[in-house]
């Protein structure tokens, strides 16, 4: 079964403090992965995919196919970080969903 | 360059009734996908939208369809409203062959079902 797993409902770290977001997919192909954030009041929105290898605002996430984990970490929390975040799965094959896990709040406390 | 707006914002319904539901694209996007997401939960596809036709659907009853217009916007429409229906509309669109830069979302309608 296709499915994208956020053990953490809530996260709550220091400002300054590393943060990492669990994410964990089970796909028997290879899959592309996706991180997307919404801020509070604010709509949901894309925040890094694993084939641009790219940090935004920070934030880095790896893809581990031996661990079929796709964590999303920043070494330093800052205030505007605590938001939602959804890690998100793509099959790369037959269909054009994508499959969401249940989300991580993360909470960056002062 | 304009985003993804839904409409309504919110919406209350009776249970047994039909509701639409409308989403117009981003400027230049070709193809419109809809998630359900309850609360608490991640969202849930729905179906997806390419030149005007079904194109991908997710395990949904068939009384949730929809439509896409010549200008890439489009309708979600549920019939025969039940209280699990009650839940955030998610509309995303999407350039065709480009999925892997992933959705622009909109805000959402959030229907309720009593």
């Amino acid at each position: 079964a296709q499915r994208v797993t956020q053990p953490e409902k809530l996260l709550s770290v220091f400002k300054g403090a590393p943060v990492e977001l669990k994410c964990n997919y089970s796909y028997s192909g290879s899959p592309e992965l996706f991180w997307y954030v919404q801020y509070s009041r604010q709509r949901l929105q894309l925040l890094l995919r694993h084939i641009s290898r790219e940090s935004i605002k920070g934030f880095t996430a790896d893809l581990n196919k031996g661990e079929t984990s796709f964590h999303l970490k920043k070494p330093f929390a800052q205030e505007e970080d605590s938001a939602m975040y959804y890690c998100a799965l793509r099959p790369t094959s037959g269909t054009y969903k994508y499959i969401f896990g249940t989300g991580t709040r993360l909470k960056v406390l002062a | 360059e304009t985003g993804v707006t839904q409409s309504p914002t919110h919406l209350i319904k009776t249970r047994g009734q039909q509701v639409t539901l409308r989403c117009s694209s981003q400027s230049g996007h070709n193809t419109v996908s809809w998630y359900q997401q309850a609360l608490g939960q991640g969202p849930q596809f729905i179906f997806q939208y390419y030149r005007e036709e079904e194109n991908g659907r997710g395990n949904f009853p068939p009384r949730f369809s929809g439509l896409q217009f010549p200008n890439y916007s489009s309708e979600l429409n549920v019939n025969a409203l039940e209280l699990d229906d009650s839940a955030l509309y998610l509309c995303a669109s999407s350039l065709a062959g480009e999925s892997s830069y992933g959705y622009t979302f909109g805000s959402g309608t959030r229907l309720t079902v009593v």
